[in-house]
């Protein structure tokens, strides 16, 4: 059974940062591309970051580039994601999801957790 | 970057189908997949590809594509359908979902 496990949310405050975690389970976690993707309080999905299965070619939204960065560790079936400079805007849950099928052409998420709630406020 | 445009809100009467619609320049060079959220829970996927049906999904459930027209069609809505749909496609740049479209259930 597929088990994706998210932890490291909290309160942060404005410019902070934080670190978020996705411990993995039931697949070959090397072999599928993996992401972020965030739904701040009673709005939509966006997506915010995806890395390869071998971590060499990441992705991100423009809304964070240069500001978080997605990396993972195949060694502890464990994706992370960075986030510095955090704003009131980043305030949402932040879900890890699986990629069922390669970056390219059309991946699609077919596996997510549950989600952790990261709220960013003074 | 391009967007993924959905309606806000459908209503389909109990037993009848549905059509959920997104657009966008994006779908006319890849597949979209479409993602079901219930209240206080995480999104599942219900299609994706040309026209794919993960495990436990329903066959109720369908998906087609015209031009930058991606479409979610469910035959023979039930109560449990009630939820938020969203569509998701590749863009140029990354990855981007619609804004969600709310389904009620009459």
């Amino acid at each position: 059974e597929v088990q994706l496990v998210e932890s490291g949310g909290g309160l942060v405050q404005p410019g902070g940062s934080l670190r978020l975690s996705c411990a993995a389970s039931g697949f070959t976690f090397s072999s599928y591309a993996m992401s972020w993707v965030r739904q701040a309080p009673g709005k939509g999905l966006e997506w915010v970051s995806a890395i390869s299965g071998s971590g060499g070619s990441t992705y991100y939204a423009d809304s964070v580039k240069g500001r978080f960065t997605i990396s993972r560790d195949n060694s502890k079936n464990t994706l992370y994601l960075q986030m510095n400079s955090l704003r009131a805007e980043d305030t949402a849950v932040y879900y890890c999801a699986k990629v069922g099928s390669g970056w390219y052409p059309s991946p699609y998420f077919d596996y997510w957790g549950q989600g952790t709630l990261v709220t960013v406020s003074s | 970057s391009s967007e993924l445009t959905q309606d806000p809100a459908v209503s389909v009467a109990l037993g009848q189908t549905v059509r959920i619609t997104c657009q966008g320049d994006s779908l006319r060079s890849y597949y979209a997949s479409w993602y079901q959220q219930k209240p206080g829970q995480a999104p599942v996927l219900v299609i994706y590809g040309k026209n794919n049906r993960p495990s436990g999904i329903p066959d109720r459930f369908s998906g087609s594509s015209s031009g930058n027209t991606a479409s979610l069609t469910i035959t023979g809505a039930q109560a449990e359908d009630e939820a938020d749909y969203y569509c998701n496609s590749r863009d140029s740049s990354g990855n981007q979902f619609g804004g969600g479209t709310k389904l009620t259930v009459l």
